[in-house]
C-alpha cells in the first residue's frame, strides 16, 4: 500500500494562476480531507468529503474547489492563485468520517505563490 | 481565542529525559488525537483516545475529558523522537470538527 501519495511535493505560480494538487490513496477510505498549514497556526480544513460524489466546505474554504468522482481520488483545485495561499497543504483520509479511526496523512505540498 | 492550547511551544530536553506535553481544549469533545509531523514535514497519527491512558513504546497519552486536558509522555527521550507534537481534539460528527493545536516543538539533544 502507498497509503496517501501528494503531487506535486513543491510548487511555485505566479498570482493569477491556477493550479490542481492531486491526492489519492489505496486504503478504499471513505473520508478524505484537505488542510493547510501555516506557520504559528494549527492544521486549518479547507475541504472534506464523506465519500464519492459528496464534498463540503471547511474552515477556509475560499479560493479552493474540490470534486471527488472516485473513491481514491480527491484533488484540490486553485481557481487564481494569491500570495496568501502561499502554504503547505496536506492531504488526509480516515476509513470513516469517525472520530475513532486513524487519520493518514500525504506527505505535503509546499506552494508558493508569487 | 483558541479552541486548543499545547504548552510548551517548544522543548529542549536531554537525551533520556522524561517528556510531558499538555494540550487543554474550551469545547467538549469525544476523542482526541495526538500526531508527531516529522522534521522532514511528514505526519502520523501517534493515538486516538476518549478516556483514561493508552501506552504504545515509550510513548503514554493521557485525557480526562471533563477537566478538557490531555497530556503525551515520553519515557527516556532519544534524539529521534525530536517532531512538532500535535493535539487534535474531535468535537463529534463529521470530520469537519477535528481541530487542532499549533503544535509543540520538541529537540532531544544526545
Amino acid at each position: 500500500n502507498a497509503g496517501v501519495t501528494q503531487t506535486p511535493k513543491f510548487q511555485v505560480l505566479k498570482t493569477g494562476q491556477s493550479m490542481t494538487l492531486q491526492c489519492a490513496q489505496d486504503m478504499n477510505h471513505e473520508y478524505m480531507s484537505w488542510y493547510r498549514q501555516d506557520p504559528g497556526m494549527g492544521l486549518r480544513l479547507i475541504h472534506y468529503s464523506v465519500g464519492a460524489g459528496i464534498t463540503d466546505q471547511g474552515e477556509v474554504p475560499n479560493g479552493y474547489n474540490v470534486s471527488r468522482s472516485t473513491t481514491e481520488d480527491f484533488p484540490l483545485r486553485l481557481l487564481s492563485a494569491a500570495p496568501s495561499q502561499t502554504s503547505v497543504y496536506f492531504c488526509a483520509s480516515s476509513a470513516t468520517s469517525g472520530s475513532a479511526d486513524t487519520q493518514y496523512f500525504g506527505p505535503g505540498t509546499r506552494l508558493t505563490v508569487l | 481565542k483558541n479552541e486548543v492550547e499545547q504548552s510548551p511551544q517548544n522543548l529542549t530536553a536531554q537525551e533520556g529525559e522524561f517528556i510531558t506535553i499538555n494540550c487543554s481544549y474550551s469545547v467538549g469533545i469525544s476523542a482526541l488525537h495526538w500526531l508527531q509531523q516529522h522534521p522532514g514535514g511528514g505526519i502520523v497519527s501517534l493515538f486516538m483516545l476518549s478516556s483514561g491512558k493508552k501506552k504504545h513504546g515509550r510513548l503514554i497519552a493521557t485525557i480526562n475529558i471533563q477537566e478538557k486536558h490531555s497530556s503525551l509522555h515520553i519515557t527516556a527521550s532519544h534524539p529521534r523522537d525530536s517532531a512538532v507534537y500535535i493535539c487534535a481534539p474531535w468535537r463529534g460528527g463529521s470530520q469537519g470538527n477535528l481541530i487542532f493545536g499549533k503544535g509543540t516543538k520538541l529537540s532531544v539533544k544526545p
